[in-house]
């Protein structure tokens, strides 16, 4: 059965600091899709990475990285110098053949300190 | 660029009601997937609807239908309401179907059942 697990249910960090949330998945399936999206407390989720299982290299976006651990099956998201305005819920998703639906982990709630 | 909208924000209903959400997906893209988010939970995937048809559905009961317009907006009917359907109802689009990537979600409408 495909599967996204999110261990850390809540998670402090200090501004300015780096932050790694964790993301494991399970599959079968050869190729997917990897997904983290934030959702503030307005409740719109915002699309931040995505990285493809047959990607060589590791996806950045900007303060976005995803370390894509393909034989452990991680895909953890490192958010580099964190901000006040990364106080938020972060979902790890993953999508089968990169397309179809999103099965999404139970989130991890991030809050920046000042 | 419009982004996905929704309708309505917030809904109230009764146990055993009807009640039909609105999606419009952002501006070019061609498939509409919905979700539903129970409070605390990482979004559950619904259906999702290409080409005007349902290509993929969740484990979610036949009291959930949708349909999908041929300007792409696409709606959710959810019949004879119970109090477990109470959640927020999230949209999202993307281009090209089951081989699509990257989904777009919209602000959701939070539905309420008495």
């Amino acid at each position: 059965a495909q599967k996204i697990t999110q261990t850390q249910p809540g998670m402090f960090v200090q501004e300015k600091e780096a932050v790694t949330l964790d993301c494991t998945y399970d599959t079968s399936d050869p190729s997917y899709g990897l997904f983290w999206y934030k959702q503030p407390s307005s409740g719109e989720m915002i699309f931040l990475i995505y990285q493809g299982s047959y990607d060589q290299q590791n996806a950045t976006e900007g303060r976005y990285s995803l370390n894509f651990q393909k034989a452990r099956k991680s895909a953890n998201l490192v958010i580099s110098a964190s901000q006040l305005g990364d106080s938020a819920m972060y979902f790890c998703a993953m999508s089968p053949r990169g397309g179809g639906k999103l099965i999404f982990g139970q989130g991890t709630e991030l809050s920046v300190k000042p | 660029d419009a982004g996905v909208t929704q309708s309505p924000t917030h809904l109230i209903k009764t146990r055993g009601q009807q009640v039909t959400l609105r999606c419009s997906p952002k501006s070019g893209h061609d498939t509409v997937s919905w979700y539903q988010q129970a409070l605390g939970q990482g979004p559950q995937f619904i259906f999702q609807y290409y080409e005007e048809e349902e290509r993929q559905r969740g484990n979610f009961p036949d009291r959930f239908s949708g349909h999908q317009f041929p300007n792409y907006s696409s709606e959710l009917n959810v019949n004879a309401l119970l109090l477990g359907d109470s959640a927020l109802y999230l949209c999202a689009s993307s281009l090209g179907g089951l081989a699509g990537g990257e989904q777009f979600f919209g602000p959701g409408t939070r539905l309420t059942v008495l």
